[in-house]
């Protein structure tokens, strides 16, 4: 079955520092995943996401996210964290098989909240 | 706005009243997915519909939930019978029919709170 890990409830960085939140996964056959950001009472934002090529994903708001093979990990990274990118992220991965082309529900890791220091 | 609208943003609602949610999808999305997120925790998947068809169900939702989108527009859920344990955000996501792996649209969310 599909699994998600994201091994730090929070994260906490200064302003102007590069973050990290971690996502470990586990999947039969290749990988499809996601970063979602979610801000207080409201849905879940899509920043980015990795399907197949090359390992580092750009995504919005200077999000980026690398994927590895070997280590099954898809970290999102920033270079310089700004205080309005204090928020809960979540990692994803597609459920299912791959070539059913229909369902493609969302396994979610619990999130990481992401507190950025001025 | 053309995002994914829900309807409330929040309900209260005393222990073993009926609920109805409403969620808008983007307009050219043909599939349909309703989540559940409580405090703390990710989001779980709920139920998943791809045009009027009901395709897949968690065995998260009990007898009491049942959802419906009958003209593959908008979606209904309803909770019958609520319990405490009811509270949560109900999320609703939407995704267009084309490409292999495009991303899912959240609306906002409705707050249940079961008191």
């Amino acid at each position: 079955a599909q699994s998600v890990a994201q091994p730090e409830d929070q994260v906490n960085v200064a302003e102007g520092n590069p973050l990290t939140v971690k996502c470990t996964y586990s999947v039969s056959g290749n990988p499809y995943l996601f970063w979602y950001v979610q801000y207080p009472n409201r849905g879940l934002q899509f920043l980015l996401k990795y399907i197949t090529g090359d390992n580092l994903v750009k995504g919005s708001y200077g999000f980026e996210a690398e994927f590895n093979k070997s280590q099954t990990s898809f970290h999102l990274k920033k270079p310089s964290a700004l205080v309005s990118d204090s928020a809960l992220y979540f990692c994803a991965v597609r459920d299912g098989p791959h070539n059913a082309g229909n369902n493609r529900k969302l396994i979610w890791g619990l999130g990481t909240s992401l507190a950025v220091n001025p | 706005d053309t995002g994914v609208s829900q309807d409330p943003r929040h309900k209260i609602t005393k222990r073993g009243q009926n609920v109805t949610f409403r969620c808008d999808p983007i307009s050219e999305h043909n599939r349909l997915y309703w989540y559940r997120q409580t405090l703390g925790q990710g989001p779980e998947f709920l139920t998943y519909f791809q045009n009027e068809a009901q395709l897949e169900k968690s065995r998260l939702l009990s007898d009491r939930f049942s959802a419906e989108r009958p003209k593959g527009s908008f979606s209904t859920l309803e909770i019958q019978r609520t319990e405490q344990g009811d509270s949560a955000m109900y999320l609703c996501a939407s995704s267009p029919p084309w490409g292999t792996n495009t991303e899912a649209f959240f609306g906002q969310g409705t707050r249940l709170t079961v008191v």
